[in-house]
């Protein structure tokens, strides 16, 4: 069993539909929980920093963190074609900077 | 300023040759990642640098990886007596400190015939 476990779609969505992308995680121990956008031949790009339990917001995204569960999502509203891309979670615990990351899931947003 | 920059973009060796692998972070940032991601796959960390040193070198495959920093900013990802199996893109990130936002560049696409 992996660490990290994320669905690698494809998610394909219509244009303003809010969308849901999840990781759940075996180690108990991961205090630090990051979301990051990868465009197709790109270097992942950084959306949602987010450290231990709770809810953050930034414009069209919300990233929770449910540790009970091991649970964490990610919410886009309004979505855009631009959004299209692949989303990878990563987290990693206290006092090591060794990042885990999901498979990622890819998101397609139809015009 | 600029961001992380990777070279080259891509690389065709063949088995069991030796290539090298150059990330140039961000101006200032003391911390420096590599990660290797295989096709459908999230990216699988390798080694992280504090300034100089490796401070954890646990996701380095073998001992055919091996990373320096020697002066605390450009890095290179060294492997040697390559196999297909190492084909995969090695990304690079970089930090302005430990635990911060890493900022990624755009990869080395490794092909190894």
């Amino acid at each position: 069993q992996k660490e990290v476990e994320q669905d690698p779609g494809p998610l394909s969505v219509p244009e303003g539909a809010i969308v849901s992308l999840n990781c759940t995680y075996s180690n108990s121990a991961f205090q630090y929980f990051m979301w990051y956008r990868q465009y197709s031949r790109k270097g992942p790009e950084l959306l949602m920093y987010t450290y231990s339990s709770g809810n953050k917001e930034d414009g069209r995204f919300t990233a929770q963190v449910d540790k009970s569960s091991k649970y964490i999502s990610l919410f886009i509203r309004d979505s855009q074609p631009s959004d299209s891309a692949t989303y990878l979670c990563a987290m990693r615990p206290s006092g090591t900077y060794k990042y885990i990351f999901g498979t990622g899931t890819r998101l397609k947003v139809l015009a | 300023g600029a961001g992380v920059s990777q070279t080259p973009s891509n690389k065709v060796t063949e088995k069991g040759k030796y290539v090298e692998l150059r990330c140039d972070p961000i101006s200032g940032h003391t911390a420096l990642y590599w990660y290797r991601q295989s096709l459908g796959q999230g990216p699988e960390f390798l080694i992280y640098f504090q300034g100089t040193g490796a401070a954890d070198d646990s996701g380095l495959p073998n001992d055919r990886f091996f990373a320096v920093r020697p002066e605390g900013s450009v890095s290179t990802l060294k492997i040697q007596r390559t196999e297909r199996g190492d084909s995969a893109v090695y990304l690079c990130a970089s930090s302005g400190g430990r635990g911060e936002t890493q900022y990624f560049g755009p990869g080395t696409r490794l092909l190894v015939l």
